[in-house]
């Protein structure tokens, strides 16, 4: 596709509900990023693949946060038993392996969650 | 462990004046440094990125920033602000090799005014 797309960009949930968060990056970019932003803050790393590798999940901050790639391309975050504390932006982001060192992320326009 | 700091969270300029909005990082290792822009409901658009080439480093809009190892900064500078640059503007670090994730500031907030 033309560029990274979250869906849905918009999730009002209640406490204790399961969410799953999609995540297209790119088409053919390897590398495929996770992140949080809570309000008035930078966005802070959760996980990220490649291919369809987990390579990284030192960020995600409890075992009610998953993430899955199954066939290197779209990914799902899913947060099992929401809480108000995870309302936040949760963003994606991809890149190329082939830009070489500092690949540049591209990221998609982010899902805002509101857990009530 | 990486870190970025940037000083102000809120900075407003008048259009046609200069623009300067602060980075300082820490990192063990040689950074690849970026700067990114967050127009409203908009996702993270890349301003410029430092990967160890030229210390200054020119990006879209007429931004520019200079990597400064001695002093650790990253400084983001536009000579002339115009109305349309109001955004927030996130500095962050990568880690060396490919594929690395990137650690952001808390973000400035730039506002113009006429």
């Amino acid at each position: 596709g033309a560029g990274v797309s979250q869906s849905p960009r918009y999730k009002v949930t209640k406490r204790g509900q399961d969410v799953a968060l999609r995540c297209d990056p790119i088409s053919g970019h390897v590398s495929l990023y996770w992140y949080r932003q809570a309000l008035g803050q930078g966005p802070e790393f959760l996980t990220y693949f490649n291919y369809e590798a987990q390579q990284d999940k030192s960020g995600l901050p409890n075992d009610r946060f998953s993430a899955e790639r199954p066939e290197g391309s779209i990914s799902t975050l899913t947060i099992q038993r929401t809480e108000q504390r995870d309302s936040a932006m949760y963003r994606c982001a991809s890149s190329s392996l082939f830009e070489g060192f500092g690949e540049t992320q591209y990221f998609g326009p982010g899902t805002r969650l509101l857990v009530l | 462990a990486q870190s970025v700091t940037q000083l102000g969270s809120h900075v407003s300029v008048s259009e046609g004046a200069l623009v300067l909005l602060r980075c300082n990082y820490s990192s063990s290792v040689p950074p690849y440094l970026f700067w990114y822009v967050q127009y409203p409901n908009q996702g993270l658009q890349l301003l410029l990125k430092y990967t160890s080439a030229a210390t200054l480093v020119k990006g879209i809009n007429g931004f520019e920033a200079e990597f400064k190892k001695s002093e650790t900064s990253f400084h983001l500078t536009k000579p002339s602000a115009h109305m349309s640059d109001a955004a927030e503007y996130f500095c962050a670090v990568g880690s060396t090799g490919t594929a690395s994730k990137l650690t952001f500031g808390t973000g400035t907030r730039l506002q113009v005014t006429l």
